[in-house]
């Protein structure tokens, strides 16, 4: 079993749809958990990230960490075209001085 | 923000030659590097740690002999590939700590190796 499980996808929803993203992990020491979106040929972007179990908003954006389930999510309301990418959710079980664990990551298409 | 530059972007070698990747952090001083190879449609691997004045620290089933790490100063880190074989092209990522939060990480834009 890896460390950290995501639908690599693709997921197609319409303009302006709710899009759901989430992952799943097995190492009960994660406290830090991000997301991170990447272009095609690019570095990953830091979008969000929380500490240990709990929801927090940013814009259109919503993330959720569910520690008793170890199950993360990313909500994305209102979605643009511009939203398409690749989302990766990454985890640590340190602070910034340890590398990070990341997910596959799962390639957002958001239809005009 | 913070930002972190790579060269090259995209680099072509022959088997059995050795490549050298740059990462810098271009308006700050990054006490911690790290190293990231990405395959196409896999997740980004941490491949080491990289302290500056100090030896890297290696995930396990890397070769440190293979892939060389210096950290020389508080703005750059290079990676070097010695001796490439096809199974190494990949896309190699690397990360630049400010400080001890981890959000204060920040991502350069990958170099492209292909080794034929």
């Amino acid at each position: 079993q890896k460390e950290v499980e995501q639908d690599p996808g693709p997921l197609s929803v319409p303009e302006g749809a709710i899009v759901s993203l989430n992952c799943t992990y097995s190492n009960s020491a994660f406290q830090y958990f991000m997301w991170y979106r990447q272009y095609s040929r690019k570095g990953p972007e830091l979008l969000m990230y929380t500490y240990s179990s709990g929801n927090k908003e940013d814009g259109r954006f919503t993330a959720q960490v569910d520690k008793s389930s170890k199950y993360i999510s990313l909500f994305i309301r209102d979605s643009q075209p511009s939203d398409s990418a690749t989302y990766l959710c990454a985890m640590s079980s340190g602070g910034g001085a340890d590398g990070l664990t990341f997910g596959k990551g799962t390639h957002l298409i958001i239809q005009p | 923000g913070a930002v972190v530059s790579q060269h090259p972007s995209w680099v072509i070698c022959k088997s059995g030659t050795s490549v050298k990747i740059e990462c810098r952090s271009l308006d700050f001083q990054a006490t911690t590097m790290f190293w990231y190879r990405q395959f196409p449609k896999q997740s980004l691997m941490l491949m080491a740690t990289s302290n500056e004045g100090s030896k890297a620290t290696y995930e396990q089933g890397v070769e440190k002999d293979k892939f060389l790490i210096n950290h020389a100063s508080l703005t750059l880190s290079t990676l070097t590939v010695t001796s490439a074989h096809p199974e190494d092209s990949s896309f190699y990522i690397c990360s630049a700590s400010l400080g001890p939060a981890w959000e204060e990480q920040y991502f350069g834009p990958g170099t492209r190796l292909t080794v034929t």
